[in-house]
């Protein structure tokens, strides 16, 4: 399997709404990542969870709040958020650490979460 | 501050020709190279990885790498409108888990 699969495919919520989008993999990586996207700008990292710890936190606000209950799913969880926060919202899954020298880090992104706040 | 650079076009392409992109990055500890091809509205798809300096043929693609002149290209030959993306060129560094994306080069091919 060398999927990354992404729920909701589109989701459009409230500003006082609470919702979560979901993540899986099962290509035995350990580190996942989300993403955002707006048009026409490339990916920007959100947030990296290393064998389920969270290791980088590109300075997100807290209405955003990532969760890796194991190495197979990894979650964002959204409240309070701005129309601003509009977005493609993308998770990716790569191998962890060094092999022969190299950093063998292919990231592969699932499809997407597709949000619009309102 | 890290960066890596694209033209961001667009580059048109007559169908059948050689679409060359091009990427230029500032760390020189640079080590891992990649080039991801995003269809409008879609999420971007792995085409080719780079480690070491030269070619990397995967069939109509070849990833080129000049570590010395802190280059990397993506050559298309027999271009088709199937081509036609925007294409990211992204750049890791040893020891960080963290993507370094161009701002992509959005690249037509003309039938």
């Amino acid at each position: 399997d060398t999927e990354v699969t992404q729920t909701p495919k589109h989701l459009v919520m409230g500003m006082t709404n609470k919702k979560s989008l979901k993540c899986e993999q099962h290509m035995g990586h350990r580190a996942m990542y989300w993403y955002k996207q707006k048009a026409k700008k490339p990916p920007e990292l959100m947030f990296v969870y290393s064998y389920e710890k969270l290791s980088i936190n590109e300075s997100v606000p807290s209405r955003f709040s990532p969760e890796c209950p194991n190495s197979s799913l990894l979650n964002l969880h959204l409240h309070a958020l701005q129309p601003e926060d509009s977005a493609l919202y993308l998770c990716a899954s790569s191998h962890v650490g060094l092999a022969g020298g190299h950093t063998y880090n292919e990231q592969f992104f699932g499809p997407g979460t597709r949000l619009t706040v309102l | 501050q890290k960066e890596v650079e694209q033209n961001s076009g667009p580059l048109s392409v007559p169908e059948g020709a050689i679409a060359s992109l091009n990427c230029t990055y500032s760390d020189r500890v640079s080590q891992s190279f990649f080039w991801y091809r995003q269809y409008s509205g879609k999420s971007p798809e792995l085409i080719m990885s780079i480690y070491s300096n030269g070619d990397k043929e995967d069939g109509r693609f070849t990833a080129q790498l000049n570590k010395a002149s802190q280059y990397v290209s993506l050559l298309i030959r027999d271009s088709q409108p199937s081509d036609s993306a925007t294409y990211l060129c992204a750049v890791k560094s040893v020891g960080n888990e963290k993507l370094t994306f161009g701002t992509g080069t959005r690249l037509t091919i003309i039938p």
